[in-house]
């Protein structure tokens, strides 16, 4: 079963609104990752927050972890028609953290 | 992309033809995988490799093979055994991690393979 559930499965919204997609998990973790996806092609690492830290920040991304929930939340602030993609949450399987499990995404259409 | 190529970038086959899909990084990475992404969906593990001569099967390997003769190759061998190949194959590489380490993956662009 995945690991990691994203929602909304589809977003869409206006530029210069803000953008949230959530990500769900069943296990423990030693960390979460984000990742990006343009259409047909490969994903893009965007930031790691660690199972010790709640909210990391990187330009106009902010993640928030809550290891209680086991839920995760990216946050794209002021979004661009370059933010359109589809953005995906990844678990580690195991405490090497190297073989990742990653869930079915969520499409963010950001509209000009 | 980073330093990680995957050739063809398309690619067509006909039913029961063996195909190769070729992934070369030059990140000096230990570990590769292969994944499968089906439309709309997310990325399911084919095989990985942590070392040279050394592979594991992931969630999804029935039908595949591989090989880990280099370090900077992982190629994918899709059989005429994968009942479903139509799909969108991805490579990544990431180091090995350490025991307090954290890593992520780099990909490589796709191949897009369609049996006809």
């Amino acid at each position: 079963s995945q690991q990691g559930e994203e929602d909304p499965q589809a977003l869409s919204i206006q530029e210069g609104e803000n953008a949230t997609m959530n990500c769900s998990y069943k296990t423990s973790i030693n960390n979460l990752q984000w990742y990006r996806q343009n259409s047909g092609r490969g994903l893009v690492h965007l930031i790691l927050i660690r199972s010790n830290e709640r909210e990391k920040h990187s330009g106009r991304l902010r993640v928030t972890l809550d290891t209680s929930k086991k839920s995760s939340s990216l946050l794209i602030t002021a979004s661009r028609a370059a933010d359109t993609a589809s953005y995906f949450c990844a678990t580690a399987r195991d405490n090497y953290g190297q073989n990742f499990v990653f869930g079915p995404g969520t499409r963010l259409s950001v509209l000009p | 992309d980073g330093g990680i190529t995957q050739s063809p970038k398309y690619l067509f086959r006909k039913e029961g033809q063996n195909v190769t899909l070729s992934c070369e990084q030059n990140l000096n990475h230990d570990a590769m995988y292969w994944y499968r992404q089906d439309p709309g969906q997310g990325l399911r593990l084919i095989y990985y490799s942590q070392i040279v001569n050394d592979f594991q099967k992931g969630d999804i390997a029935e039908g595949y093979s591989v090989s880990r003769e280099k370090k900077e190759s992982f190629p994918l061998t899709v059989t005429s055994a994968q009942k479903n190949p139509t799909a969108f194959y991805l490579c990544a590489s990431s180091i090995v991690p350490g025991a307090s380490s954290y890593n992520e993956q780099f990909f490589g662009p796709g191949t897009r393979l369609t049996v006809l």
